[in-house]
């Protein structure tokens, strides 16, 4: 079965400090990955996405993250983090649709604080 | 603009009661999702549907009942065999059912039992 651990649950930053989240997951066969993001009392926002291709992908707001197969990680970065990112971050693992609708498997997410 | 409507953003619920939290998309996307969020457990999955007059059950089904009539529409129930309802509920589309498509949120309900 796909799953997805986010070892920090929660992580403290400086504003203009850089940011890793952490991602690893299980699954089968070649995986779809993704980073969402969400505000409080909100729904969930893509930030980047990893089907194929380079390893490093770019999202908005100035975030990526690199899937690294052989450690089962797909970890995202910000060089320098704005005091609006804070927010809840969740990595989602899925796969390809095989006659029946595959599904996301989320992680318990990473609550992000950003301090002036 | 496309997007995803949930209502109401809250509701209130006694015990014992039925409630049905609403879910419209015009992205025309094909697949539809409902997703229970509670505090330091992620997203689960209650209910998906590939398309119209379809649905699967999820992770979590039990106490919850849904339907697909129209595409643009998938309605969730939460009875009152749901032991535990207080929750934040998510809805979401995605183009095809394929976990490698990329999941539209809707800004969610917050559900309360009192």
């Amino acid at each position: 079965a796909q799953s997805v651990t986010q070892p920090d649950i929660h992580i403290t930053v400086s504003e203009g400090a850089s940011l890793e989240l952490r991602c690893n997951y299980s699954y089968g066969a070649t995986p779809y990955l993704f980073w969402y993001v969400q505000s409080p009392g909100q729904g969930l926002q893509l930030l980047l996405k990893y089907f194929s291709g380079d390893t490093l992908v770019q999202g908005i707001k100035g975030f990526e993250a690199e899937f690294k197969r052989s450690q089962s990680s797909f970890n995202l970065r910000k060089p320098s983090v704005h005091w609006s990112d804070a927010a809840e971050y969740f990595c989602a693992v899925g796969g390809e649709y095989t006659g029946t609708a595959s599904k996301l498997t989320f992680g318990t997410g990473t609550r992000l604080q950003v301090t002036l | 603009d496309g997007g995803i409507t949930q209502s109401p953003k809250y509701l209130f619920r006694k015990e014992g009661q039925n409630v049905t939290l609403s879910c419209e998309q015009n992205l025309n996307h094909d697949a539809m999702y409902w997703y229970r969020q509670d505090p330091g457990q992620g997203l689960r999955l209650i209910y998906y549907s590939q398309i119209v007059n379809d649905f699967q059950k999820g992770d979590i089904a039990e106490g919850y009942s849904v339907s697909r009539e129209k595409k643009e529409s998938f309605p969730l129930t939460v009875t009152s065999a749901q032991k535990n309802p207080t929750a934040f509920y998510l809805c979401a589309s995605s183009l095809y059912p394929s976990g490698g498509n990329e999941q539209f949120f809707g800004p969610g309900t917050r559900l309360t039992v009192l």
